[in-house]
């Protein structure tokens, strides 16, 4: 899996879009970038996935640059529920093991 | 379809004890992982299974460390002889091979070894 760099904390208000960057400057051609998201004592819940193009579903949009070096997860209109450790993954094996870092802690506030 | 469960939730033991956890995946699930998570980190990989196969151990997973999937549908994560060290969120995820790739996770058993 390639590695990936996210910023240790990010904070956002209420009903404001949150922006979370992760750099994966050494992802490889087949390699999918993941998002998932950890509410405290919580198992990780998936977000989104993407391999090229941009994603969106009711949880969020993923932007992915065009030379796949980096990636933007959007919460258009956070709630202080988002408020969660938010995990970059970019590989994933053909079995699915997935590797995760350290994450962004992202904290919505009123 | 209701989820991926963990028991127990919590778990304390005393240092040199035995402890087992189970993981019931999502019903029809083929593929069930296992990872650690100690404060502050994100999850680590474990082991996997496809069906009643485990078909890849990491080497965090110690000779202390034993898994089954004996048919196929819940697994059980075995510590022996517990360590300090061993205290940690054990989680566990599932997947659907070849529909998607969302792992479900479990809500996590804590096990905290004194």
């Amino acid at each position: 899996d390639a590695k990936t760099t996210q910023p240790p904390s990010m904070d956002c208000a209420e009903g404001r879009a949150a922006n979370l960057p992760c750099n994966h400057s050494t992802i490889s051609g087949n390699e999918y970038v993941y998002w998932y998201r950890q509410i405290h004592s919580q198992g990780p819940q998936y977000i989104i996935h993407g391999l090229k193009n941009n994603e969106t579903n009711e949880m969020a949009s993923l932007i992915i640059t065009e030379d796949r070096k980096s990636s933007t997860l959007i919460l258009p209109h956070a709630t202080l529920r988002d408020t969660a450790v938010y995990y970059c993954i970019a590989g994933g094996t053909s079995y699915g093991k997935l590797t995760f870092g350290q994450g962004t802690i992202l904290t919505v506030h009123p | 379809d209701t989820g991926v469960s963990q028991n127990p939730r919590h778990k304390i033991t005393k240092r040199g004890q035995n402890v087992t956890f189970r993981c019931d995946p999502i019903s029809e699930h083929n593929r069930l992982y296992w990872y650690r998570q100690t404060l502050g980190q994100g999850p680590e990989f474990l082991t996997y299974f496809q069906n009643e196969a485990q078909l890849e151990k990491s080497r965090l997973l110690s000779d202390r460390f034993s898994a089954e999937r004996p048919k196929g549908s819940f697994s059980t994560l075995e510590i022996q002889r517990t360590e300090q060290g061993d205290s940690a969120m054990y989680l566990c995820a599932s997947i659907r091979q070849g529909v998607g790739n969302e792992q479900f996770f479990g809500p996590g058993t804590r096990l905290t070894v004194l």
